[in-house]
């Protein structure tokens, strides 16, 4: 089946900060990828997605580009802010319905 | 453009209860999913609606059921209540089972 890694947490790293998670994935058939962004006391927002190997999606000063060699989904950023602390999720869609597969995710702490 | 809401915000229960929560979905969107987030977890598919019709479903009981309305709002039932069941209950909503998802805030549930 279907199955999203996501690396281990908590994260916490200084304002300005380089900031890599890591994502890899297990799937049948050219899953959709997602990253999926969480605040406190909050649902989910759809930060960035890729639908194709090679894709590379981006917002806000998030990137990640969808790695089919190495079933890869990394979320980067080059220099994070306090208002960037969140819960993230790294998530894939296969199916014909668009039901999504997420990592456990894992937080992320910015300090001033 | 309205976007995704869910009632109640929060709800607290005792095991063997039945509870409804609700899900409107965003403006022009006819597919609804159901997630449930364990503490600590990434969200796990429940079931999804498209078109008031069943569309997929995930590794949950008979006791977990749904409906979508004519308007596209949904409800999710649980029945016979477990403490197991304690976790945030994401409504989200696309077009077309498109798998880019948008989320409402959830609804937090907690069974004593």
């Amino acid at each position: 089946g279907n199955s999203v890694t996501q690396m281990e947490g908590p994260v916490t790293l200084s304002e300005e900060a380089f900031l890599t998670i890591n994502c890899t994935y297990t799937a049948t058939g050219y899953p959709s990828l997602f990253w999926y962004v969480q605040y406190p006391g909050e649902g989910l927002q759809l930060l960035l997605k890729a639908t194709k190997a090679d894709d590379k999606g981006s917002n806000k000063g998030f990137e990640a580009t969808y790695r089919k060699e190495t079933t890869s989904f990394h979320l980067e950023k080059g220099s994070v802010q306090v208002s960037d602390s969140a819960v993230y999720f790294c998530a894939l869609n296969t199916g014909a319905n668009s039901k999504l597969t997420f990592g456990k995710g894992i937080t992320l702490s910015v300090r001033p | 453009e309205t976007g995704v809401t869910q009632s109640p915000t929060h709800l607290i229960k005792t095991r063997g209860q039945q509870v409804t929560l609700r899900c409107s979905s965003q403006s022009g969107h006819n597919t609804v999913s159901w997630y449930q987030q364990a503490l600590g977890q990434g969200p796990q598919f429940i079931f999804q609606y498209y078109r008031e019709e069943e569309n997929g479903r995930g590794n949950f009981p008979p006791r977990f059921s749904g409906l979508q309305f004519p308007n596209y709002s949904s409800e999710l039932n649980v029945n016979a209540l477990e403490l197991d069941d304690s976790a945030l209950y994401l409504c989200a909503s696309s077009l077309d089972r498109f798998p880019e998802q948008f989320f409402g805030p959830g609804t937090r549930l907690t069974v004593l």
